[in-house]
């Protein structure tokens, strides 16, 4: 079955980076759109932009461009986001999502599990 | 601006139903959603997409219990016969040319 499966929680200083993966498993990486969603503690889902895995481009949401980057390696079915210059507010749950259909935009029919992302000093 | 207003909270009893409803904002009535599900300490799941004329398709292991529906705006979850297991927040997602829209969520407690 589909599956995505991020990388584990990691704990960073203010104004350090974050890089969190998403192994894609059981489908064809390259034919389907994944996007980056947060969620801080006890708050709802907030969109962070999308990679198209076949040509590497990417959108991101107006709030984070300069501060995101999101890549991928198709070698080994694994999309990246990075976060630079982290804030206590960038604390959250990140999630990995992948678009039903081969648009960029649809609804989002596989999550990863999320990986904590804890920004402290 | 696509937004997507949820109630932040529901309530019903163990075996009864419940609809959970999404409206979508001035102007974009004919958008269609999806429905996520997030129980406590875990990701989302999805559920399933929802057009405007009300039809659906569910995602993988989706049970029957769980349906949607529309009228305008606004879009319904139907959860039917209750289980404890349903106790989560629900949210709906939309998308437009640039964007994807999330509502705040509802908290469903099962009594």
């Amino acid at each position: 079955q589909v599956q995505l499966v991020q990388s584990g929680a990691e704990v960073k200083k203010p104004g350090a980076s974050v890089k969190v993966s998403c192994k894609a498993s059981a489908y064809t990486f390259t034919g389907y759109y994944l996007h980056w969603v947060r969620q801080a503690p006890g708050q709802g889902l907030e969109w962070m932009g999308w990679i198209n895995p076949n040509s590497g481009g990417t959108n991101y949401a107006q709030k984070f461009q300069g501060r995101v980057t999101m890549t991928r390696d198709t070698s080994i079915s694994t999309a990246y986001m990075e976060l630079s210059r982290l804030r206590s507010d960038d604390t959250a749950v990140y999630y990995c999502a992948r678009v039903r259909g081969y648009s960029g935009y649809g609804d989002f029919d596989y999550w990863g599990q999320g990986a904590l992302v804890t920004v402290s000093s | 601006q696509l937004v997507l207003t949820q109630s932040p909270s529901a309530s019903a009893s163990l075996g009864a139903s419940v609809k959970l409803t999404c409206i979508l904002n001035s102007g974009h009535s004919s958008y269609a959603i999806a429905w996520h599900q997030q129980q406590p300490e875990k990701g989302p799941r999805y559920l399933m997409k929802l057009d405007s004329d009300g039809s659906h398709r569910k995602g993988d292991g989706i049970p029957d219990r769980f349906s949607g529906s529309s009228s305008g705006a606004e879009r319904y979850l139907t959860i039917s016969s209750l289980q404890s297991e349903d106790e989560a927040d629900y949210y709906c997602q939309t998308w437009g040319t640039d964007t994807v829209v999330f509502g705040g969520g509802t908290k469903l407690t099962v009594l």
